[in-house]
């Protein structure tokens, strides 16, 4: 079946621009995660829902960061004034429920010049 | 800081040896998963072990679980060319992930 898609795959744009990340998760995944990958680095986790709720907002780097989640379904990860430590490649996964394997999708990569 | 600290950073070894990483972390688990990254994007999952597990094996993997050192191996016998990936452990707190800076295998023919 589908796995996790991201959309887009790669994204420029210029310092103080908001972006718009989307994550479609697998069908049925009551879980969906949201990383941060720097070039070289591992992954920084930011947030992670279940169903529609975020109950942990503290790994987003800033207030600049945001994400929803609705219907149980998609997530939109939100960067306000982007700045260029915000490049990264942004990972989302799914998983079937909390704790379980996580499938992640392939990532956007964000570039802030 | 990272909850998960892979060890060794870097490792290269020949077709056919074992590739032996660790992965140690701070807090309680619930569950701790291993994955795999290529060269790009994608990660793979490649194994979860339970805080109540010792071990598990997959195919050419096994994963052991300490949960009194807060430490996990994974060991990767009979290695082939593309097992050649960086390898990232990641502990799950109920809820919380974090992975480590992961162990960059290198496997030359």
């Amino acid at each position: 079946g589908a796995g996790v898609s991201q959309s887009p795959s790669n994204k420029v744009t210029e310092k103080g621009k908001d972006v718009e990340l989307r994550c479609d998760p697998i069908s049925g995944h009551t879980a969906l995660y949201w990383y941060r990958q720097s070039l070289g680095q591992g992954l920084e986790f930011l947030i992670y829902f279940q169903g529609n709720s975020a109950p942990d907002k503290s790994g987003l780097p800033s207030d600049r960061f945001s994400a929803e989640r609705t219907g149980g379904s998609v997530s939109t990860l939100t960067i306000q004034r982007t700045q260029q430590e915000d490049s990264a490649v942004y990972l989302c996964a799914s998983s079937p429920g909390l704790g379980e394997t996580q499938y992640f999708g392939p990532g956007t990569r964000l570039l802030v010049l | 800081s990272q909850q998960g600290e892979e060890d060794p950073q870097a490792l290269s070894i020949q077709e056919g040896e074992n590739a032996t990483m660790n992965c140690s972390y701070k807090t309680s688990i619930n569950n701790l998963q291993w994955y795999r990254q290529n060269s790009g994007r994608g990660l793979v999952h490649l194994i979860l072990i339970r805080s109540n597990e010792r071990e598990k094996h997959s195919g050419r993997l096994r994963v052991t679980l300490d949960t009194s050192k807060k430490s996990s191996s994974l060991l990767i016998t009979a290695s082939r060319a593309a097992d050649t990936a960086s390898y990232f452990c990641a502990t799950d707190s109920w809820g919380k992930f974090q992975f480590g800076a992961g162990t960059q295998v290198v496997v030359t023919p």
